[in-house]
């Protein structure tokens, strides 16, 4: 099967713009998960779709939004881009998401700096 | 969800074996343990789970105390490649996921 994918894997983007970050799971699998990972902060858990509807947040603001799409695709959405919003970004699926029993595989991740 | 506790950071030599241990003193009775490692620039990658006792698969083996307070990551002989940062999740609760990951162990491993 093919593995998790992240498109774009690098981006770069002014303050006060927006982006859109995209997530393909493994096949079958409906859970999907993004993470941000900074030197600072570390990996923080943003937030956990399942089946279209987002069912875990994280402590991010209202600027962090994502969806889930009936293919289990996601994307995920950061408005008004702060310069603190450089990092990795990190998806991962699994296939029911229903307890941390269940292994989650992640992506390479998209490399996002914001100047 | 419970809070973990690891090194941040450890050193070996090639071909030793290693040895991360993480805290978890307020495990509930449903909780696993799981370790992920990751590379630089990559996303984390499971390693091994457990709930008790000991556990073994070809990359690691993972012990768990009576108590399952702590649980230790044992990497036997270890290469250049296993330079990586190690994490330690607890957990095991339905309703999705909402991990934590914690500052994780770098290991780092000299020829």
């Amino acid at each position: 099967k093919a593995g998790v994918t992240q498109t774009p894997r690098y981006l770069i983007k002014t303050r006060g713009q927006q982006v859109t970050l995209s997530c393909s799971p493994i096949s079958g699998h409906r859970s999907v998960s993004w993470y941000q990972q900074t030197p600072g902060q570390g990996l923080q858990f943003l937030f956990e779709y399942f089946s279209e509807t987002q069912r875990n947040k994280g402590n991010f603001p209202g600027r962090f939004s994502g969806r889930q799409f009936s293919n289990s695709r996601s994307e995920m959405n950061v408005s008004t881009l702060e310069l603190g919003d450089s990092a990795l970004y990190l998806c991962a699926s699994s296939p029911e998401g229903g307890s941390l029993r269940e292994t989650q595989y992640f992506g390479p991740g998209t490399r996002l700096l914001v100047l | 969800l419970a809070k973990t506790t690891q090194p941040i950071s450890m050193d070996s030599y090639e071909g030793q074996e290693v040895n991360i241990t993480c805290s978890h003193n307020n495990i509930a009775t449903n909780d696993y343990i799981t370790w992920y490692q990751q590379f630089p620039s990559q996303g984390p990658r499971f390693i091994i789970q457990g709930y008790k006792t000991k556990v073994t698969n070809e990359v690691a083996s993972l012990f768990i105390p009576a108590d399952r307070k702590s649980s230790t990551l044992s990497l036997p002989r270890v290469s250049l490649s296993d330079t990586a940062v190690y994490y330690c999740l607890v957990g095991g609760h339905g309703g999705g996921f909402k991990t934590i990951f914690g500052a994780g162990t770098r290991l780092f491993v000299k020829a």
